[in-house]
């Protein structure tokens, strides 16, 4: 079974700094991962997706990495700004394409 | 429309009701897929439909849940004789895509109908 771990669980940076959020899986063998960010009392709004064959992609200031072999991603975000602040989730193909686990999320404050 | 629409957005039922729960997803999107989210959790993956075809339910997580989508686009989750353990965000989400629904595309969400058993 495909579990989704996510570290840190909340992050609190000054506005400006540049931060990684990371995301490990335990199955290697993905077809894809996916970062979403989630506001307060909204749904999920999709980042950024990489596929297996992709090593990273890039979405304005933020920057997604994938390492199938040690079962990791990372999203970068840079000069932070408070409207980042929201709870970030990784999300894998899980069992099959259309089955997808959810990491718990990281939940960041940017402070002006 | 423009976006996967949810309704009610808010719902308190009492232990015991029985409720029903709206997804309008994004017009011919073929894949759609309910998802439950408790407090400071990640959303789990409850059920997945191919047009009306629902071809995994293996996250429902007892048979008082049933969902169907009967013509392949409006889908209503259901939940008889709701439980405490029941009250969570119950997210829709459709993708274009057929069978590799995240392989490829975007899936978008819908902004969730929060549920509340007292």
């Amino acid at each position: 079974k495909q579990e989704v771990t996510q570290i840190p669980a909340a992050l609190s940076v000054p506005e400006g700094e540049n931060l990684v959020l990371n995301c490990s899986f335990t199955d290697s063998a993905i077809y894809n991962l996916q970062w979403f960010r989630q506001d307060p009392g909204k749904g999920l709004t999709s980042l950024l997706l990489i596929q297996s064959s992709q090593r990273e992609q890039t979405s304005g200031r933020l920057n997604a990495s994938l390492d199938k072999s040690s079962g990791r991603s990372t999203l970068y975000i840079a000069a932070s700004q408070p409207g980042d602040s929201a709870t970030y989730l990784c999300a894998v193909p899980s069992g099959g394409y259309q089955k997808v686990t959810f990491g718990t999320g990281t939940k960041l404050q940017v402070i002006p | 429309g423009a976006g996967v629409s949810q309704s009610p957005r808010y719902k308190v039922a009492k232990r015991g009701q029985d409720v029903a729960l709206r997804c309008d997803p994004i017009s011919g999107h073929v894949s759609l897929f309910w998802y439950q989210q408790a407090l400071g959790q990640g959303p789990e993956f409850l059920t997945y439909f191919q047009n009306e075809a629902q071809l995994d339910k293996s996250g429902l997580p007892s048979d008082r849940f049933f969902a169907e989508r009967p013509e392949g686009s409006v889908s209503t989750l259901k939940i008889q004789r709701t439980q405490q353990e029941d009250s969570a965000v119950y997210l829709c989400a459709s993708s274009f895509e057929r069978n590799r629904a995240i392989s490829g595309n975007t899936i978008y969400f819908g902004e969730g109908s929060w549920l509340t058993v007292v």
